[in-house]
């Protein structure tokens, strides 16, 4: 059972712009950064966003990160057929001093 | 390139061990920490477990504590997960992934994974 909850589903027609949420408490995304990942059916979870809002090589910037206390959000922009994916936020856990990560989001273009 | 390649994956009864290793090329691996995460079908991720650069530092999840144990070897590039005493619920696809820095700190890269089966 994660302790990082986010909605089952987001969708959204292309070019729009969809909001994952993800919600934690001060052990977690209250007290450091939240990274995000991104998995394409049948392929390996790839990172997204990570620290305060920076986005690997290649990451495009539609992608983009915020916190606020101890929830934060993944916005998608632009919104294009291939970001069709689940979607998991992450966090390190002081209290359970590891790592966890989100219960996950498909994302459908509609 | 980074490049992480799983294997040791299988069908084996509950009870039983089984031990997986990851191959890593294309970077310093001593000094990046590494991790395990896994998916059960049809589930989302589990972070396993994960270890610091030198192996000093290990830390796992309390569903595997005191049955799976993470260890490395950097003279060969390769990171390793015994896992003994395996349950039903121990059956996904086990990820080896690179920390961007410590252990602990985000996952830059994966492996393409390998399938742990527990059944009778």
């Amino acid at each position: 059972q994660s302790v990082l909850t986010q909605p089952p589903s987001a969708s959204g027609t292309p070019g729009q712009r969809v909001t994952i949420s993800c919600s934690g408490s001060s052990s977690n995304i209250g007290s450091g950064t939240v990274d995000w990942y991104l998995q394409l059916p049948g392929t390996a979870p790839k990172l997204l966003i990570y620290g305060h809002n920076q986005r690997p090589s290649g990451v495009p910037d539609r992608f983009s990160g915020s916190k606020s206390g101890t929830s934060a959000s993944l916005a998608i922009s632009g919104l294009q057929s291939e970001d069709e994916a689940d979607y998991y936020c992450a966090a390190w856990d002081d209290s359970l001093n590891g790592y966890v990560f989100g219960t996950g989001t498909k994302v459908t273009v509609l | 390139e980074v490049h992480l390649l799983e294997s040791g994956g299988g069908l084996l009864q509950p009870g039983g061990s089984l031990r997986l290793s990851c191959a890593a090329s294309g970077f310093t691996f001593s000094s990046y920490g590494m991790t395990w995460v896994r998916q059960a079908p049809g589930k989302g991720l589990e972070w396993v477990s994960g270890i610091s650069g030198s192996g000093t530092n290990t830390y796992y999840a309390d569903s595997v504590k005191g049955r799976f144990t993470i260890s490395r070897d950097n003279s060969k590039n390769t990171l390793f997960l015994q896992m003994n005493s395996l349950r039903g619920e121990d059956t996904a696809v086990y990820y080896c992934a690179k920390n961007i820095v410590v252990a602990g700190s985000p996952l830059d890269y994966w492996g393409q994974g390998t399938l742990v089966t527990v059944s009778s």
